[in-house]
């Protein structure tokens, strides 16, 4: 079982305002990621880390940033939310071993109005 | 690089049959390749994964799937379908030499029937 956790689950939030999506796993993992998931899409990765005081943009552009500065936490923030940015984000970690697998958090759903 | 493509946004299979997902992949080197399966309102779980050892790949849950170079396929099956199953399953790839640089498909959605 993996332990990796996103907080909050849900968050309905007004266009302008300032969020935080929180991440945090137990296992050790150097690496952690973030996707962005729209209803029936692919997943598409935001940002990643390798490790604390690592951040790196993914494939897909995105207006907000992440910070790494303790190996077990990776927030997301959005400094003004607006309603584009409403979509699923899933947080993700993974050892640095070859092979190792991936492991993901249940998810926030965001919702901009 | 790499992409990926799912067959299908939406498969129906009645309880008891025979589930199969199809996933072809595309990459320029030598991929690994997996399937995540996501219940509502939760993250994605991994399945099953292949990296370079048999070819035939058993995951949890009673899946597996086969790795075909020839036909760059990477197809999910189980022979008896549960209500359980019911789901959105992606399909990705990674390259070998970048494991966690991982391209998902846009998932199918399995319904189990009655």
């Amino acid at each position: 079982e993996a332990d990796i956790y996103q907080t909050p689950r849900y968050l309905v939030i007004g266009t302008g305002k300032k969020i935080t999506l929180e991440c945090s796993q137990t296992m050790g993992h150097d690496k952690m990621y973030w996707y962005q998931q729209d209803p029936g899409m692919e997943l598409h990765l935001i940002h990643y880390s390798y490790g604390v005081n690592s951040t790196e943009k993914g494939d897909l552009s995105s207006e907000s940033t992440v910070s790494r500065i303790r190996t077990e936490h990776f927030p997301l923030t959005l400094e003004s939310a607006r309603p584009s940015h409403t979509s699923q984000y899933l947080c993700a970690s993974k050892a640095s071993v070859p092979e190792e697998t991936q492991y993901f958090g249940p998810g926030t759903r965001l919702l901009v109005l | 690089a790499q992409s990926v493509t799912q067959l299908g946004s939406h498969v129906s299979v009645s309880e008891g049959a025979l589930v199969l997902l199809r996933c072809n992949y595309s990459s320029s080197v030598p991929p690994y390749l997996f399937w995540y399966v996501q219940y509502p309102n939760q993250g994605l779980q991994l399945l099953l994964k292949y990296t370079s050892a048999a070819t035939l790949v058993k995951g949890i849950n009673g899946f597996e799937a086969e790795f075909k170079k020839s036909e760059t396929s990477f197809h999910l099956t189980k022979p008896s379908a549960h209500m359980s199953d019911a789901a959105e399953y992606f399909c990705a790839v990674s390259p070998m030499n970048r494991d966690d640089k991982i391209i998902f498909g846009k998932g199918t959605r399995l319904h189990i029937l009655p």
